[in-house]
């Protein structure tokens, strides 16, 4: 089975541009959640959704939104980008929301 | 969020055993404990996980203490692949959803 992909692996952005990045989760997968991880901050959570409905979010500005498709995939998508956004992205995938999560290589933003 | 507690840093030789401990004392009775690793800022791996019994695979042993208030990681014949951070979770559950609470793991470094 193919694992978590992501795409794209590598971005530059501008100050005050937005992005989107995209998930596709293990085949199967109904559950797909959103990390983000930075030097400072290390791994820290954003949001989770499961049958294209966000069941969870952590404590990111508004800026932070996502999404979920019919056949499970997932993207994310930050606004006004700001240098401090500049982190790997990672996106995790699980057959159920109970179930374990397995991690994609990560989207690695660099905001200039 | 049960908290866990590791150290920051340990070294092994290689072929050796690497133990890795953990500390969760304010565990949750129906929380499970997650291990996970990340080599170089890749995606997190996951290894393991359990809730009371110890828990074996082809990739590692989980020891979780009677009380679960701890619980070690067991690397039987370590290799210089296995220099990562390793990350210890208590699985939270908040409103039916799942969302992983990473601290800042443990660097592994196996020696040759």
């Amino acid at each position: 089975k193919a694992g978590v992909t992501q795409t794209p692996r590598y971005l530059i952005k501008t100050r005050g541009q937005q992005v989107t990045l995209s998930c596709s989760p293990i085949s199967g997968h109904r559950s797909v959640s959103w990390y983000q991880q930075t030097p400072g901050q290390g791994l820290q959570f954003l949001f989770e959704y499961f049958s294209e409905t966000q069941r969870n979010k952590g404590n990111f500005p508004g800026r932070f939104s996502g999404r979920q498709f019919s056949n499970s995939r997932s993207e994310m998508n930050v606004s006004t980008l700001e240098l401090g956004d500049s982190a790997l992205y990672l996106c995790a995938s699980s057959l159920d929301y109970q179930e374990t999560q397995y991690f994609g290589p990560g989207t690695r933003l660099l905001v200039l | 969020d049960a908290k866990t507690t590791q150290p920051p840093s340990m070294d092994c030789a290689e072929g050796r055993a690497a133990n890795l401990p953990c500390n969760h004392s304010t565990i949750s009775g129906n929380e499970y404990v997650y291990w996970y690793r990340q080599i170089h800022s890749q995606g997190p791996q996951y290894i393991i996980h359990g809730l009371k019994n110890n828990e074996t695979n082809e990739m590692a042993s989980l020891i979780i203490t009677e009380d679960r208030k701890s619980s070690t990681l067991i690397l039987p014949h370590a290799t210089l692949r296995d220099t990562a951070v390793y990350y210890c979770i208590v699985r939270a559950t908040i409103q039916g959803a799942q969302k992983l609470v990473f601290g800042q793991g443990t660097r592994l470094t196996i020696n040759p």
